[in-house]
Parts: structure tokens; C-alpha cells; sequence
């Protein structure tokens, strides 16, 4: 079945870690996006990519960074300049970034710092 | 800028008509979208309505789009407690820094009472 998969779902960072969040896609899309959610706060834009070897940031990329290595993969990693890393991560996917094209999710990633 | 805003909260009776709005600011947005949220799950996209229609009617969904006063609204005829869920209102505008992805709203977390 096709899909975007999102690991490990939980996962405890200690402070001043680097952590990578993975995310896979075989749906053969070519733009893949991060998302962070707070409470509240709704969904805001990290990094976005979209095609291969190409990615672009978002709205609050300060503290995290991503490859693009490959049209299935987008891995996110949270670095140790990320302030305040606790959030649920969410990972998309879409045929392609500009057309109407419905945007598919992972079941997302709750990191937690202790 | 672009900015999407709902409500946060909503709560109806099982068996009651919810309606969430939402007031968009691009109106350069071709499509508006509804995603939902189940807890600590990934967004299903629920529906989307083109910027020339008026009303999109899907089963138990109803989407009105007020071009004018960039107002849409989602309602759920026959409210079930299985619709309980953070409801999406988003945009996708097609001119400026933000083009080409998705601008979401805080959500709108629906409860439904027996």
C-alpha cells in the first residue's frame, strides 16, 4: 500500500542533542514539507523540498536542518540551536507544490526533551 | 501576509449540525481545504472547494466559501461522536513568499457529547 511513514512516533531527546526524525514516501511524489505543531499554535512550516537535492526554508527552519538524497526520503533533524524542540512533527507529501494536489501526512513524531 | 484564523473550540450533541469557520486573507488562494485531525494522528484531507464555487456537498459535509468576506465554513450534518477531532481550515496561495504550500489555521478541536 502506498503511503508516507513517519519513525520512531515517540521519540526523548536530552538537551543539547541532535535527533533525526525520519520520513518515507512511496507514493512517487515529488514535494515533501515538515511541519511543527504546538498546542494552539496549529501547523507551521519548517523545511519544504520540492524535487530531489533541492529543498527551501520555511516559516521557523532556525535550529533544524534536512537532506533530500532521495525522491522517497526528507529526514528532519532537530539540532542542539533549536531552543524549544518539544512538539509533534509532522511530515507531507504531494504529487507536486504548486498544482491543487491533495497533500498526504505521516502519523507524525512526538519529541519530547528531558 | 497570509494568516488563516478559526476558533478554537467548538461543541455540539451528538446528532446536532456543527459548523466551524474559518476567515482566510489571499485571495490569490485558488483551492481552500478542510483537513482533519484525529489525537495524535496525522491530517486527513476531509474536502476542498475551488474559489468560483459557491457550496461543495459531500455526504454529511457542506463547504460554503464567501469569496467576498474570505469566509468558509465547514458543516457536519448529523454530528457523530466519531467526528470529534482538530478540524483544519487551510489555503494554498498562489502569489508571494508562501506560494505553492499549504497555510493552515490553528484548528478547531470539535467535541462531541453524547
Amino acid at each position: 500500500d502506498g503511503g508516507i511513514t513517519q519513525s520512531p512516533k515517540y521519540l526523548f531527546r536530552k538537551e543539547g542533542q541532535n535527533v533525526t526524525l525520519s520520513c518515507e514516501q512511496n507514493l512517487n511524489h515529488d514535494a515533501m514539507y515538515w511541519y511543527r505543531q504546538d498546542p494552539g499554535q496549529g501547523l507551521r512550516l519548517i523545511y519544504y523540498s520540492q524535487i530531489v537535492n533541492d529543498f527551501q526554508k520555511g516559516d521557523i527552519a532556525e535550529g533544524y536542518s534536512v537532506s533530500r538524497e532521495k525522491k522517497e526520503s526528507f529526514p528532519l533533524t532537530v539540532t542542539s540551536a533549536q531552543k524549544n524542540p518539544t512538539a509533534f512533527y509532522l511530515c507531507a507529501s504531494s504529487i507536486a507544490r504548486d498544482l491543487n494536489t491533495e497533500a498526504f501526512f505521516g502519523q507524525g513524531t512526538r519529541l519530547t526533551v528531558v | 501576509g497570509e494568516d488563516v484564523e478559526q476558533s478554537l473550540f467548538l461543541s455540539v450533541r451528538e446528532g446536532d449540525s456543527s459548523v466551524i469557520n474559518c476567515t482566510y486573507t489571499d485571495s490569490s488562494s485558488t483551492y481552500l481545504y478542510w483537513y482533519k485531525q484525529e489525537p495524535g494522528a496525522g491530517l486527513q484531507l476531509l474536502t476542498y472547494i475551488f474559489s468560483n464555487m459557491d457550496m461543495k456537498q459531500d455526504q454529511r459535509l457542506t463547504v460554503l466559501l464567501n469569496k467576498k468576506d474570505k469566509h468558509l465554513s465547514l458543516r457536519i450534518a448529523d454530528t457523530q461522536t466519531g467526528d470529534s477531532a482538530i478540524y483544519f481550515c487551510a489555503e494554498r496561495p498562489n502569489y508571494g513568499g508562501s506560494q505553492g504550500n499549504l497555510i493552515f489555521g490553528k484548528g478547531t478541536k470539535l467535541s462531541v457529547k453524547p
